[in-house]
């Protein structure tokens, strides 16, 4: 399977630690997104690279979440400080910039448990 | 501000029904509404989208329903199916700036046999 790869799918840690997760998206696509999810939402967009440039922040990233995409590859998110408001799940997405369809292919996620 | 709302939050059906979701946006600038389907433990899939410039898409049993001047459009699932129960989200982006889904709430469907 050639899917959008979340690592890890559940991290549980105490409140004030630090978190990272891995995103490995489809190889060919060159856009990749973050979004969080809290029980009962819709997704909700956190930021979006093409490439390796970031090119947009929801005003929801707060400055305790920072992301990577070194290589125009994978991607990191990382969480410092852990608050109990941060649990959640983080869903990456990729997608190919100029295909006909737009659809964005979602990863199964990794959740995060702040205690 | 929330761009893309719907309705409504929960949906039972005996199976054979057909549910209807119902989505409105506010950005004009939109131009893709998506259709997403999540299963529990899943990430959202893509079940069927629609452009502006048309005012009904079908594919299978899924249908959506388009109308722009009133900044609305709807899924209708026809034939329902046990399977079919899943959490649906409706999602609005501009594809010519980075095609950023914004999502609704969603829907939580239920068929029932």
């Amino acid at each position: 399977d050639t899917g959008v790869s979340q690592n890890p799918r559940h991290k549980i840690t105490k409140r004030g630690q630090n978190v990272t997760f891995r995103c490995d998206p489809i190889s060919e696509h060159n856009r990749l997104y973050w979004y969080r999810q809290t029980l009962g939402q819709g997704p909700e967009f956190l930021t979006y690279f093409q490439n390796e440039a970031q090119l947009e922040k929801s005003r929801l990233l707060s400055d305790r979440f920072s992301a990577e995409r070194p290589k125009g590859s994978f991607s990191t998110l990382e969480i410092q400080r852990t608050e109990q408001g941060d649990s959640a799940m983080y869903l990456c997405a990729s997608s190919l910039e100029g295909a006909d369809t737009g659809e964005l292919f979602f990863g199964e996620g990794s959740r995060l448990t702040v205690l | 501000q929330q761009q893309v709302k719907q309705s409504p939050q929960s949906l039972i059906v005996q199976k054979g029904g057909i549910p209807i979701i119902n989505c409105a946006y506010e950005n004009t600038a939109f131009d893709y509404f998506p259709w997403y389907q999540q299963f529990p433990g899943k990430g959202p899939a893509l079940l069927i989208a629609i452009r502006p410039d048309v005012s009904e898409k079908k594919e299978g049993r899924f249908t959506i329903s388009f109308n722009k001047s009133a900044k609305q459009f709807s899924l209708h699932i026809m034939d329902s199916q046990p399977g079919d129960s899943a959490t649906y989200f409706c999602a609005a982006s501009k594809t010519h700036a980075g095609n950023m889904l914004t999502f609704g709430g969603g829907t939580r469907l239920m068929v029932k046999p």
